[in-house]
């Protein structure tokens, strides 16, 4: 398996356009997860899925975010309108069992809004 | 905030040497891993203790857990330029199943 995948590696854009990331997880993996760091605020959980049902998104900063698990083997992470805030490097990670076993992290989607 | 704290958030220390960082939590847990990330790259798993576990190990590493005090330490013996990265601990809280990181310690090894 080639791991997690994320795309694009970088994006740039300005402030108030649409920007959707993609992450697709390893193969047979039960857990999404994304995460969002900041060298102010770490690494954040922003949501999780189980079996493609969103089970936590209490850490979704505000509406303009949202995100999809359509099927087992895609998800995706928008955000609407960026601001310059959201600038930061997004993780998308899978797992297993989730917590119970260990989190395969992809390589990242760096994020500028000018 | 649910997230852990570690310390010392940066650590300079000579090839050959031990680097020992910390990582204290909040709530009770069902077990606790830690990773690694490297500049510009994604987190590596390193190792997972259960909370009932005490003590771990995995080649050049150590982990320790102590559940009274709600903290754990990662050893790394016999230090390597290579092993220069940031290191973070990650919770599992108990009924959950997600990961919950700590601040991170950022490790320089002198070659």
């Amino acid at each position: 398996d080639a791991g997690v995948i994320q795309s694009p590696r970088h994006e740039v854009t300005e402030m108030g356009q649409e920007v959707t990331l993609r992450c697709k997880p390893i193969s047979g993996h039960d857990y999404l997860f994304w995460y969002r760091q900041t060298m102010m605020r770490g690494l954040e959980l922003l949501i999780y899925f189980n079996n493609n049902v969103p089970i936590d998104d209490s850490g979704m900063p505000e509406d303009r975010f949202s995100a999809k698990m359509p099927n087992a083997s895609f998800s995706t992470l928008k955000i609407q309108p960026s601001e310059p805030r959201d600038s930061a490097v997004y993780f998308c990670a899978s797992s297993l069992t989730g917590g119970r076993t260990e989190a395969f992290f992809g390589q990242g989607t760096r994020l500028t809004v000018v | 905030s649910q997230q852990g704290e570690e310390d010392p958030q940066a650590l300079s220390i000579q090839e050959g040497e031990n680097a020992t960082m910390n990582c204290s939590y909040k709530t009770s847990i069902n077990n606790l891993q830690w990773y690694r990330q490297n500049s510009g790259r994604g987190l590596v798993h390193l190792i997972l203790i259960r909370s009932n576990e005490r003590e771990k190990h995995s080649g050049r590493l150590r982990v320790t857990l102590d559940t009274s005090k709600k903290s754990s330490s990662l050893l790394i013996t016999a230090s390597r330029a290579a092993d220069t990265a940031s290191y973070f601990c990650a919770t599992v809280p108990l009924l959950s199943y997600k990961y919950i990181f700590g601040t991170g310690t950022r490790l320089k090894v002198l070659a």
